[in-house]
């Protein structure tokens, strides 16, 4: 069954304080990516990465870095997270080639609170 | 500034009617171009794409429209139903090498109303 899993589902951070978002699939997806999701601003580009230790700046890296070792598994991190990055985080991987190459699958979200 | 705009927040239409969204782009070098939908609390998963060498793709009660001189394209849903009732999001981009930089609207929640 094709799936990307998101971990957590819910997180709650202080100010200040380091975020890890884990992602992983199991479609053997060479393209992955990190978005987030805020009302009126639809999804908007974090990271995206190619391949392992391939990874490209989005439209708003700044605040963020990733982290791809393994080609299933694609890290999110925020270190000393502010109030501005409450928000909803997907993870996405795309086959990247044949037929559907750019079809991006979706986790389920991890929803950030940080107060 | 937004490269890839929804114009209308929200739409409405009665049970049977068509629903037509709306989506206009800024990069002339997009080149792949999709609708997704999304139920609340759930991920966005794809509808339809296009080529940019294509000016209208048709799937079930689906079809995309591609006019490449405006920057436009947009989706059609006939005989709308209740189930249609998400938020749709519309992304281009660029094919690099079969992955897609993929930028995304803001979103239009369409309301079927039965």
């Amino acid at each position: 069954d094709m799936k990307v899993t998101q971990m957590p589902r819910y997180l709650i951070k202080r100010m200040g304080e380091n975020v890890l978002l884990e992602c992983g699939q199991d479609m053997s997806h060479e393209t992955m990516y990190w978005y987030r999701q805020d009302p009126g601003l639809g999804l908007q580009l974090i990271y995206i990465s190619y391949d392992v230790d391939s990874n490209s700046e989005g439209d708003i890296p700044k605040g963020y870095r990733v982290s791809r070792k393994k080609r299933e598994h694609f890290s999110l991190i925020l270190d000393s997270a502010k109030t501005n990055q409450t928000s909803v985080y997907f993870c996405a991987s795309s086959p990247g080639t044949g037929r559907g190459a750019e079809t991006l699958y979706f986790g389920s979200g991890t929803r950030l609170t940080v107060l | 500034g937004q490269q890839v705009k929804q114009s209308s927040p929200s739409l409405t239409v009665q049970e049977g009617g068509i629903s037509i969204l709306n989506c206009d782009y800024e990069n002339d070098m997009f080149d792949y171009f999709a609708w997704y939908k999304k139920y609340p609390d759930n991920s966005p998963t794809l509808l339809i794409s296009v080529r940019s060498n294509v000016d209208k793709r048709e799937d079930g009660r689906l079809t995309v429209f591609l006019n490449k001189s405006g920057k436009h394209f947009s989706l059609h849903i006939t005989a709308s139903q209740p189930e249609d009732t998400a938020v749709y999001l519309c992304a281009a981009g660029v094919n690099q090498g079969g992955s897609a930089k993929l930028i995304f609207g803001e979103g239009t929640k369409l309301t079927v109303s039965s």
